[in-house]
């Protein structure tokens, strides 16, 4: 089945930029998500990027895809204080279940 | 749009106590799902649905039940609460089940069992 991993903690300073890493299993063809958490919230869809592609870019945020290496990432760039959340990736394999299957979820620390 | 509403926000209850967490969208969405939040766990999938009538269990289902009897309500009932089942509950809903379709997140219920 899916699995997928993602460190626990990043700690920036504001201002930098972070980039938060993610590793998934094998599917043929795969939906990837990055999903944000508020503290005290649910978790809201920041983005989204199909395995067909290698990069997508919205405003503050890039996504990369490396589908060799089965590896994702989401970078903040100009890092704030609002941006201190947990960042969830997710995977969802087309031709299966249509379930997404989340990490753990990384911790995000933005330091004034 | 209230989008996906999620009631009580915080419970406590007894071990062997029974209780129903509620989930509504107004949303006219068809799936709707339960997940656990544990730290360092992620997000655990406990049951689904794709639709009234139809139900199914996730990654994590014993201990709970529920039901879909309208396309806006998904129950979510602990049947004999243990001090395991002491988590953060999400309601979360989307149009379909698909690749490009976003899931849409309850702000959450939080259980202790004692």
């Amino acid at each position: 089945g899916e699995d997928v991993e993602q460190s626990l903690f990043l700690s920036v300073r504001e201002g930098d930029s972070s980039v938060i890493n993610c590793t998934y299993t094998d599917s043929s063809s795969t939906y990837l998500y990055w999903y944000k958490q508020e503290p005290g919230a649910g978790l809201q869809l920041l983005t989204y990027i199909f395995s067909n592609m290698d990069m997508k870019q919205d405003q503050r945020l890039t996504v990369l895809l490396n589908k060799k290496d089965k590896h994702l990432s989401l970078r903040i760039a100009d890092t704030q204080t609002g941006d201190s959340a947990i960042y969830f990736c997710a995977e969802l394999a087309t031709g299966g279940s249509y379930i997404p299957t989340f990490g753990r979820g990384t911790s995000l620390i933005v330091h004034p | 749009n209230a989008g996906v509403t999620q009631t009580p926000k915080f419970q406590v209850l007894k071990t062997g106590q029974s209780m129903t967490l509620q989930c509504a969208q107004d949303m006219n969405h068809e799936y709707m799902s339960w997940y656990r939040q544990d730290p360092g766990m992620g997000l655990r999938l406990i049951h689904y649905s794709v639709g009234a009538g139809i139900t199914d269990q996730g990654e994590v289902p014993n201990g709970y039940n529920v039901s879909r009897s309208t396309t806006e309500d998904f129950p979510l009932r602990l049947l004999s609460a243990a001090p395991s089942q002491t988590s953060v509950y999400f309601c979360a809903s989307s149009y379909s089940r698909g690749g490009n379709e976003k899931l849409f997140f309850g702000s959450g219920t939080q259980l202790s069992v004692l």
